[in-house]
């Protein structure tokens, strides 16, 4: 089983809708949870982070976490093709503080 | 967010030789790691390194391939050795600070090894 799963994609949305993107984790202990977004060619760029259970919002963005589910997503209201990225999510594992990575879910966001 | 700054962005390598990558990290950094990004894939860690001691590497990454450094807080180098294609790639140095586990990436080395 992978640590963190992602589904790859790609998943496409209208401008201004509302994109939603998943992520499960396999380690029950993690505790901090991120979301970064890298357009083709850039590295990551850090957008939110969560830590307890519930929503987190920023913005347009909100990322949800449900540690009992050991599931987390994040939402991105109003889309616009400038949102078309892979967005990658990422887990600290327990058992060191290091960041584990899904495989990533490419968005397209036509205008 | 942390300053992070890569050299190169880019080469082109031959077969059989050795590259090293060069990462400079603002003073807010703890913790540096190494990433690899392979073509269409996601990041893999490739190891932790350790200021003033022997880095920390993940399984299926060893010293004699991938020699890492941090002499001090604010720098690391990687270096890829004896590089065959199968090791092109894009590689990200990574800092953290604090315990809030934030990571942030520089800008990346993009290798092509020919």
């Amino acid at each position: 089983q992978k640590e963190v799963e992602q589904n790859s994609g790609p998943l496409s949305v209208p401008e201004g809708a509302i994109a939603s993107l998943n992520c499960t984790y396999s380690d029950r202990g993690s505790q901090s949870f991120f979301w970064y977004r890298q357009y083709s060619g850039k590295s990551p760029e850090l957008i939110m982070s969560i830590y307890s259970n519930g929503d987190k919002e920023d913005g347009r963005f909100t990322a949800q976490l449900n540690k009992a589910s050991q599931y987390v997503s994040l939402l991105i209201r109003d889309s616009q093709p400038s949102d078309s990225a892979t967005y990658l999510c990422a887990v600290t594992m327990e058992y060191g503080n290091k960041l584990v990575f899904g495989a990533g879910t490419i968005l397209r966001v036509k205008s | 967010s942390a300053v992070i700054s890569q050299k190169p962005s880019r080469d082109i390598c031959q077969r059989g030789t050795s590259l090293t990558i060069q990462c400079q990290v603002d003073s807010q950094v703890t913790m540096m790691f190494w990433y690899r990004q392979q073509p269409g894939q996601s990041l893999t860690l490739i190891a932790t390194a350790n200021q003033g001691s022997e880095a920390t590497y993940e399984s299926g990454f060893v010293i004699d391939k991938f020699p890492i450094s941090r002499p001090n807080l604010t720098f690391s180098t990687l270096t890829v050795s004896n590089m065959s294609p199968e090791d092109s790639s894009i590689y990200l140095c990574s800092g953290s600070g604090g315990n809030s586990g934030e990571l942030f990436f520089g800008e990346g080395s993009r290798l092509t090894v020919l």
